[in-house]
């Protein structure tokens, strides 16, 4: 069936440090790829997606590009701001009606000043 | 963008007793809701996809008479947890699905639930 692998963190950082949140997917067919964010004790926000392969999301200074040749859709971003702690959460839609998004476990972001 | 709203965002209730939650889509019609549970620190865990006018499909291990789901219209969800526990304690999440953009799907801003 169709699975989300995210690393798993805390990760902690330095404001302005580069950051990446690796992402890799099993599905079959042409799925959908998002990032979500959830900050503390508030619900989820779509942070960015992308519908087909080579496709780059982007919102907010973050990225990331849909690569089906290593099932991969890396969350990255340049320089990391301290409002930027939070959980985020990669997930996938089989873009069949009626299905769930399948999401990965989540990996929480720590930026210090 | 779509808007999802759910009510109460949270709540306390005493052991036995039952709770409802709405969900509800605010500018489209969403013929597929979802309820997902959180636990502090995990990850989102489905629960159940909501179809309008047909009964709920409960994930594996969720027990269906224990979480009521209910959708009467193309905007409108309730999940009702019965006989509360504290194990039910919770973060709830609803989604919705704009069945105009099939793979668009849509948060609600989580209910909180605390079974004393």
């Amino acid at each position: 069936g169709n699975s989300v692998t995210q690393m798993e963190g805390p990760v902690t950082l330095s404001e302005e440090a580069f950051l990446t949140i690796n992402c890799t997917y099993t599905a079959t067919g042409y799925p959908s790829l998002f990032w979500y964010v959830q900050y503390p004790g508030e619900g989820l926000q779509l942070l960015l997606k992308a519908t087909k392969a080579d496709d780059k999301g982007s919102n907010k200074g973050f990225e990331a590009t849909y690569r089906k040749e290593t099932t991969s859709f890396h969350l990255e971003k340049g320089s990391v701001q301290v409002s930027d702690s939070a959980v985020y959460f990669c997930a996938l839609s089989s873009n069949q009606a009626g299905t769930a998004l399948i999401f990965g476990k989540g990996t929480t972001l720590s930026v210090s000043s | 963008g779509a808007v999802v709203s759910q009510h109460p965002s949270w709540v306390i209730c005493k052991s036995g007793t039952s709770v409802k939650i709405e969900c509800r889509s605010l500018d489209f019609q969403a013929t597929t809701m979802f309820w997902y549970r959180q636990f502090p620190k995990q990850s989102l865990m489905l629960m159940a996809t909501s179809n309008e006018g047909s009964k709920a499909t409960y994930e594996q291990g969720v027990e269906k008479d224990k979480f009521l789901i209910n959708h009467a219209s193309l905007t409108l969800s309730t999940l009702t947890v019965t006989s509360a526990h504290p194990e039910d304690s919770s973060f709830y999440i609803c989604s919705a699905r704009d069945w105009a953009a099939s793979y668009e799907q849509y948060f609600g801003p989580g209910t909180r639930l605390t079974v004393t």
